[in-house]
């Protein structure tokens, strides 16, 4: 079993739709990511995680730390969200990454 | 401010040779980790360096060695190529040292191939 499990790993959405993607982990940690990787590979950090929430545009990204699960979500989705979304964590030093979830948005 | 920077993009090698990758880190980052991403997979973790010393290593085999550089650019050496070492090879920058976590910034990554 990995160390952060995300759900779901594919996901398919109409451009407009609300959209969420789900993240649990087993170990002890400091800060939760979230990730953002086009085609071609570039990775974008989109929020680190503690306790609570935060929101930046139409993204919002929560964490339960007694439960060990994060939520992202992406309001009013569109096609530029196209891209592989993806959850890590840290505890000290080192980035332990999830497998991503690949969200395609169709107009 | 110029952002992580890595080269090449694309590389070809055949088993048994020895590759070299490059980072440039962030303005003002000391902190340099890499990892490897095979295709669909989420990216490993190989090792990471603060100011020129390795700070914590991934389950990756000798022959994946580093180095940093006292400008914090890093280097990753890969020898005796394996046909498994094709991947994507990403380096990340961070100026928060290594006790406090911290958002990584990431460069493009190298494309590896092995033939």
């Amino acid at each position: 079993k990995n160390e952060v499990e995300q759900s779901p790993q594919n996901l398919t959405a109409q451009e407009g739709e609300f959209i969420t993607i789900n993240c649990s982990y087993s170990v002890g940690i400091s800060a939760l990511h979230w990730l953002q990787q086009h085609p071609g590979g570039g990775i974008v950090s989109l929020f680190m995680l503690s306790s609570g929430k935060k929101k930046h545009g139409r993204l919002i990204a929560t964490i339960n730390i007694q439960e060990k699960h994060s939520s992202l979500h992406i309001t009013a989705s569109h096609p530029r969200d196209s891209a592989v979304y993806i959850c890590a964590v840290t505890g000290t030093y080192k980035y332990i990454f999830g497998t991503g979830t690949r969200l395609k948005v169709l107009a | 401010e110029t952002g992580v920077t890595q080269s090449p993009t694309h590389l070809i090698k055949t088993r048994g040779q020895q590759v070299t990758l490059r980072c440039s880190s962030q303005s003002g980052h000391n902190t340099v980790s890499w990892y490897q991403q095979a295709l669909g997979q989420g990216p490993q973790f190989i090792f990471q360096y603060y100011r020129e010393e390795e700070n914590g290593r991934g389950n990756f085999p000798p022959r994946f060695s580093g180095l940093q550089f006292p400008n914090y650019s890093s280097e990753l050496n890969v020898n005796a190529l394996e046909l498994d070492d094709s991947a994507l090879y990403l380096c990340a920058s961070s100026s928060s040292g290594i006790k406090v976590p911290d958002t990584q910034y990431f460069g493009p990554g190298t494309r590896l191939t092995v033939l």
